[in-house]
């Protein structure tokens, strides 16, 4: 069994400033790694994901995260937030077995403000 | 467009009612799955279907049944066996070891 732990319930921060949003996962087997975006009242977007090869994955948005083997991680980063980056972001983690089974995070809520 | 129709958006439920929310699927995806979020919970796994006429428990399915006797739907009942049945209930697809779908969610409310 996976899980995922979002160390923090709640990132503020000033527009064009950077952020990182972070995400840590415990496995016994190998694992792929995904962010996902979730707007007001609305279901969820994939943001990027690791499967394997290189560990910076770009994905929409301006957004990345880096897969760290050693730290079981998978921080999510962007240089320069917008407000319309306000949203809650949830990291996921599945098995290699069974890819699209997923085990999510409790979710950090980026609040943008200029 | 291909996508994920859920409905209704809001549903309300009566003490003792079984209530059915509604998640249709036009990607022709093989796999479905329903997902409850409650706040600072973020989502648990309620039901998931790999194929047709086939559904496994996820991590929470005490409450809630499940059928998926066509590709496309995957209807989830609630019923009155849940007792805190208020949340916002997520549908998503995929096909194998590709990424989830999903649809716009349902928020149930107990009357």
């Amino acid at each position: 069994a996976q899980s995922v732990t979002q160390l923090d319930s709640q990132v503020p921060v000033f527009e064009e400033a950077p952020v990182e949003l972070r995400c840590n996962y415990s496995s016994s087997v190998s694992v792929y790694l995904f962010w996902y975006v979730q707007y007001p009242n609305q279901g969820l977007q994939l943001l990027l994901k690791y499967l394997s090869g290189s560990t910076l994955v770009k994905g929409i948005n301006g957004f990345e995260a880096e897969f760290n083997k050693s730290q079981t991680s998978f921080h999510l980063r962007k240089p320069s937030v917008h407000i319309s980056d306000t949203a809650e972001y949830f990291c996921a983690v599945s098995d290699t077995g069974t890819a699209s089974k997923l085990t999510f995070g409790t979710g950090t809520r980026l609040q943008v403000t200029l | 467009d291909g996508g994920i129709t859920q409905s209704p958006k809001y549903l309300f439920r009566k003490e003792g009612q079984n209530v059915t929310l509604s998640c249709e699927q036009n990607l022709n995806h093989d796999a479905m799955y329903w997902y409850r979020q409650d706040p600072g919970q973020g989502l648990r796994l309620i039901y998931y279907s790999q194929i047709v006429n086939d559904f496994q428990k996820g991590d929470i399915a005490e409450g809630y049944s499940v059928s998926r006797e066509k590709k496309e739907s995957f209807p989830l009942t609630v019923t009155s066996a849940q007792k805190n049945p208020t949340a916002f209930y997520l549908c998503a697809s995929s096909n194998p070891s590709e990424k989830l779908f999903f649809g716009s969610g349902t928020q149930l409310s107990v009357l």
